[in-house]
């Protein structure tokens, strides 16, 4: 069965520390992967995408196709990254939009 | 630039209502969907639709109705409401042609049933 299993419901860290949220998939095929992040009162929106393997407001993402995750790193937290960080699976090859996403994560930086 | 505008933001059903969410989008996306978010269940795939006039069921489909008659619009109905469904529905669509797995999404509708 395809699943997104993110183990940590809440991620609490001091600025400036370093931020590792966990992902880890369930996919019987070559995964597509992404992170979207929903900030407070704004909508859900794309961080990145495993494919195109760029750097989004300091944050990156390897997929380890060996133990099957794909965790989101940023070396040094900011309090504006505070949010909401959902992992998601593409489950449809030809159709990426339809999206199995995990339960989520809250990243909450304090100062 | 609306995006995905969904309507209403809120509501307040009781047991055995029935009400209809709008969902309407200006980026001439062919692919739309319906997800509902809850806490620690993160959001799941309700109905989606691949283009005007074709629904399909998602993850979570029972107790929903959907329909594409046009291409910006994706309505979902909720034909007689339960307390289960209490929850926050969020519509999105994404492009066929361009097919990188972007969801856009709208602001999200808040339903309380009770």
């Amino acid at each position: 069965a395809q699943r997104v299993t993110q183990p940590e419901k809440l991620l609490s860290v001091f600025k400036g520390a370093p931020v590792e949220l966990k992902c880890n998939y369930s996919y019987s095929g070559s995964p597509e992967l992404f992170w979207y992040v929903q900030y407070s009162r704004q909508r859900l929106q794309l961080l990145l995408r495993h494919i195109s393997r760029e750097s989004i407001k300091g944050f990156t993402a390897d997929l380890n196709k060996g133990e099957t995750s794909f965790h989101l790193k940023k070396p040094f937290a900011q309090e504006e990254d505070s949010a909401m960080y959902y992992c998601a699976l593409s489950g449809a090859p030809g159709n990426t939009g339809k999206l199995i996403f995990g339960q989520g994560t809250t990243l909450q930086v304090k100062p | 630039n609306a995006g995905v505008t969904q309507t209403p933001k809120f509501r307040v059903l009781k047991t055995g209502q029935s009400m209809t969410l709008l969902c309407a989008q200006d980026m001439n996306h062919e692919y739309m969907y319906w997800y509902r978010q809850d806490p620690g269940m993160g959001l799941r795939l309700i109905h989606y639709s691949v283009g005007e006039g074709t629904t399909a069921k998602g993850e979570v489909p029972d107790g929903y109705n959907v329909s594409r008659l046009k291409k910006q619009n994706f309505l979902l109905g909720l034909e007689s409401a339960a307390p289960s469904q209490t929850s926050v529905y969020f519509c999105a669509s994404s492009s066929r042609v361009q097919n990188t797995g972007e969801l856009f999404f709208g602001e999200g509708s808040r339903l309380t049933v009770l």
